[in-house]
This record gives structure tokens, C-alpha cells and sequence, in this order.
């Protein structure tokens, strides 16, 4: 199956300071790109849906100013933390998708963030 | 609005015994897409099988099989001769059919959290 590839695996970093985590189709082109969080032992929530060259779409009680999101390629799509706070702290996943109809989202290996 | 419901919240069993995990799903959409993914200790989520609405047939790939029914809207997952490299969370997803292909979103159950014993 395609590839996403997702940086850094894990990332510490101090109260206040911003963290980006970048997701990378390697082999195909990803229109779309879905951005999730999973808090421990609970299931993914969608955070927002990027397509490439427009602006996201958040979820319902999704601060867009906190998490900035950034589709500027059709191999590459962002996710920044600004401001971090502990309660941010959360493993972030993000899949991607070819236009194609429904054929199954590609998941990278997901990112553990957690904020001192 | 979609839901899907795993009950079954963490399930232990001896290995090579089988096992069935269950999924319950909620959607008003006659056209529909229904997948399970296995996320392991590690934390990537694997893709294992996608069935859409019109497809009841049900599906074995090795030790894996699905049995779909529409009648009772469910999608259940199981595993025989069930093995430690089985042990892993896993989610039953369902997705909608959009005519912009590609922006169906995901609504994930809640997860089991299996674990074969030696």
C-alpha cells in the first residue's frame, strides 16, 4: 500500500513554544489529508480535512488559530501547535487520500506530543 | 450523524483460540463505507479491509474474516488461531459516499483493546 510518512514520532517541548508535525505522501498524490487526535485508550477524533491549496476544515470545537493547518503541496501537509499547552499533549495521526473514490485512507505512524 | 459503537471494550483470549470482535454502526446514508484498522503498540494504524453498503458478501483473508449484515447494521471482525502478534487495538470505521471522491471522513468506533495471551 502508499506510504505517509509522519515527523518527528515524538516530540517534547516546553509550555508556550510551538511544534509543527509534517505528513508526507511518498508515492502518491494527496488531495486530502485528514489531521486526528487519540488522548490515551480513546478512539481518533477528526480534527480538520485539508485539500491541498485551500484552507482546512475544522471540526466542531477545533480552535483553527491553535492548530494550523498548512496543505501546501499535494505530498505535504502540516500541522502546528501554537502555543502549547499540557493539555495538548495527545498523540496526533494524520492520513491521507488520492481522489479516488473511497479507497482506504493511508495513515502515518502518528506523532507523541507532550508539552512540559 | 454516524456512529459507531464497539462494545466490547478490551477482550483477552488464550492463543490460537478464535476470537470475534463486534462493531455496530449508525448511519442514515444508503451508499456507505465500512473499514477496520489495527493500531498496535507502536501507534500506526493498518489498514485491514474495506467493504462498501452494497457488498454483503462476507470476506476471509487468512486468518482474518468479516461478516457483514446490513439487516443489524453490523461488521464483525474475527480472528481464528489467534496468534500474540494479533494483540493490538482495533477500530471499526465507517465512512460516507461524497460525489467529491477522495473528502469522505472517517468516524471511528471506540476501539477493543485485544490481547492474546501465550
Amino acid at each position: 500500500g502508499a506510504v505517509v510518512s509522519q515527523h518527528p514520532s515524538w516530540v517534547i517541548c516546553k509550555s508556550g513554544t510551538s511544534v509543527k508535525i509534517e505528513c508526507r505522501s511518498l508515492d502518491f498524490q494527496a488531495t486530502t489529508m485528514f489531521w486526528y487526535r487519540q488522548f490515551p485508550k480513546q478512539s481518533l477524533m477528526l480534527m480538520a480535512t485539508s485539500n491541498e491549496g485551500s484552507k482546512a476544515t475544522y471540526e466542531q470545537g477545533v480552535e483553527k488559530d491553535k492548530f494550523l493547518i498548512n496543505h501546501a503541496s499535494l505530498t505535504l501537509s502540516t500541522l502546528t501547535v501554537t502555543s502549547a499547552h499540557p493539555e495538548d499533549s495527545s498523540f496526533y495521526i494524520c492520513s491521507a487520500r488520492t481522489g479516488q473514490m473511497n479507497t482506504e485512507a493511508f495513515f502515518g505512524q502518528g506523532t507523541r506530543l507532550t508539552v512540559v | 450523524a454516524q456512529k459507531v459503537t464497539q462494545a466490547q471494550t478490551e477482550i483477552s483470549v488464550v492463543e490460537k483460540e478464535d476470537v470475534t470482535l463486534d462493531c455496530v454502526y449508525e448511519t442514515r446514508d444508503t451508499t456507505y463505507y465500512l473499514f477496520w484498522y489495527k493500531q498496535p503498540p507502536s501507534g500506526e494504524l493498518v489498514f485491514l479491509i474495506r467493504r462498501n453498503s452494497f457488498d454483503e458478501q462476507n470476506e476471509i483473508s487468512g486468518r482474518y474474516s468479516w461478516n457483514f449484515q446490513k439487516s443489524t447494521s453490523s461488521f464483525n471482525f474475527t480472528i481464528t488461531a489467534s496468534q500474540v502478534v494479533d494483540s493490538a487495538v482495533y477500530f471499526c470505521a465507517l465512512s460516507e459516499a461524497l460525489s467529491n471522491f477522495g473528502n469522505e471522513k472517517l468516524t471511528f468506533g471506540t476501539g477493543t483493546r485485544l490481547t492474546i495471551i501465550p
